[in-house]
């Protein structure tokens, strides 16, 4: 399957404990988003990278959030210090953009936490 | 401000159709799209418009007037598998996506 991928699928973590979860995008896509979804919400948008760099963060995105792309290719999302708050699921999504023109994002299946 | 608005929920029956309505305002426009999710499961795309006028595929249409900053999307011959959440979603200038809450679509016999 060369679908986007992302692992765990499921975390339950106690309050203050730090969390990383990882997203392998389709191999060929340039661009990597990481949303924040609640039941019965849209997805939030969290951060995002054209190929190994963060062009955008959420302004309501906390300094607990970090998230890397060191070569362009997997993510990881880290949550430090996590509150019960955090607890939701964290979709992964990438794209193929060329010339400024988004294409259709591809969503892996989410990893989703529980934060105790 | 950037906003999408649509139903929470709708109720339809099985073999009938059904049109999801969406409202955006965004700086910028670059497009819209659907998409659906099952509970418990990843969006998965359903349509792309940035032209106006109807695009028509299978059994699921998408209508985008982009001077009244309004879509819908038109389900035929419904099944009870339709049952999901659908999400609209319009591109800014910036090429980023504003998400609407989603309408979660109820499907009877």
């Amino acid at each position: 399957d060369t679908g986007v991928s992302q692992d765990p699928r499921h975390k339950i973590t106690k309050r203050g404990q730090n969390v990383t979860f990882r997203c392998d995008p389709i191999s060929e896509h340039n661009r990597l988003y990481w949303y924040r979804q609640t039941l019965g919400q849209g997805p939030e948008f969290l951060t995002y990278f054209q190929n190994e760099a963060q062009l955008e963060k959420s302004r309501l995105l906390s300094d607990r959030f970090s998230a890397e792309r060191p070569k362009g290719s997997f993510s990881t999302l880290e949550i430090q210090r996590t509150e019960q708050g955090d607890s939701a699921m964290y979709l992964c999504a990438s794209s193929l953009t060329t010339s400024g023109s988004d294409g259709e994002l591809f969503f892996g299946e989410g990893s989703r936490l529980t934060v105790l | 401000g950037q906003n999408i608005d649509q139903p929470t929920e709708m109720t339809a029956t099985e073999g009938a159709i059904v049109q999801i309505n969406c409202t955006y305002q965004t700086s910028g426009f670059n497009g819209l799209f659907w998409y659906q999710q099952h509970a418990g499961e990843a969006p998965t795309f359903l349509s792309y418009n940035v032209l106006d006028g109807l695009e028509e595929k299978g059994r699921f249409s998408s209508f985008l007037s982009r001077s009244k900053g309004y879509s819908y999307l038109l389900l035929k011959e419904l099944h009870i598998k339709d049952s999901a959440s659908y999400l609209c979603a319009a591109t800014d200038s910036n090429y980023q996506l504003i998400w609407g809450a989603g309408t979660k679509l109820i499907i009877k016999p």
